[in-house]
């Protein structure tokens, strides 16, 4: 059974970054048939997709065009682990945050989430 | 941007059939999902590759997609079915989420 077990603060100020860690049990980050997202939810943007990062021979990342040139995800493969970084924040990107496990096997389908992280920005 | 359209709300009456339909440009060309998501809970995948049920998912839940079109159907709905349902689908190194229908059981 795999389980996502997010971490990070839930208050950040305007301007300042954005920073959850997801760490991974009952698959690992490396997994070839994984790929490993951060989607957040909110009133106005509903469920939004932020980017992903996966393993095939070597590790790619994709990013959202939304937020790119503000994020990062990186794995961690000592700590089993993925973590987000969104530079810059402002009170639009408060909102809850997930973690997801995107199965190749269901094509494109998120079939494990993390517990969610509600993240306010504001000073 | 890629968007996938949903009806902001149904509602169905126990025991009844509810649809609830996704459109989204040539949707029927790409693998659509669907997800439930109950107050205060992550979403749960209830659909993928537009028809397959995940282990433990009840078979009232079911699936399809042609044209612009993909549609979740709940057969037999019942009050526990009450939930927020969101459509999926990938599109150009981009995954996209429906807007999201809250289905009422009445």
């Amino acid at each position: 059974q795999v389980q996502l077990q997010q971490s990070g603060p839930g208050l950040v100020r305007p301007s300042q970054t954005l920073s959850l860690t997801c760490v991974i049990s009952g698959d690992t980050v490396s997994s070839n048939s994984a790929a490993w997202s951060w989607i957040r939810q909110s009133p106005s943007r509903g469920l939004e997709w932020l980017g992903r990062t996966y393993y095939g021979s070597k590790w790619y990342k994709d990013y959202a065009l939304s937020v790119k040139g503000r994020i990062s995800i990186d794995p961690d493969t000592s700590k089993n682990q993925f973590s987000l970084q969104l530079n810059s924040v402002t009170p639009e990107d408060t909102a809850l945050y997930y973690c997801a496990r995107a199965y190749s096997a269901y094509d494109s389908a998120f079939d494990y989430w993390g517990q969610g992280t509600l993240v306010t920005v504001s000073s | 941007s890629y968007d996938l359209t949903q009806p902001p709300s149904v509602s169905v009456s126990p025991g009844q059939t509810a649809s609830i339909t996704c459109s989204g440009d040539k949707l029927g060309d790409k693998f659509a999902c669907w997800y439930q998501q109950k107050p205060g809970q992550s979403p749960v995948l209830l659909i993928y590759q537009d028809t397959k049920r995940p282990s433990g998912i009840p078979e009232r839940f079911s699936g399809s997609n042609s044209g612009n079109t993909a549609t979740l159907t709940i057969s037999g709905t019942q009050a526990i079915d009450e939930a927020d349902y969101y459509c999926q689908a990938w599109d150009i190194n981009t995954y996209v989420f429906g807007t999201g229908t809250k289905v009422t059981v009445l």
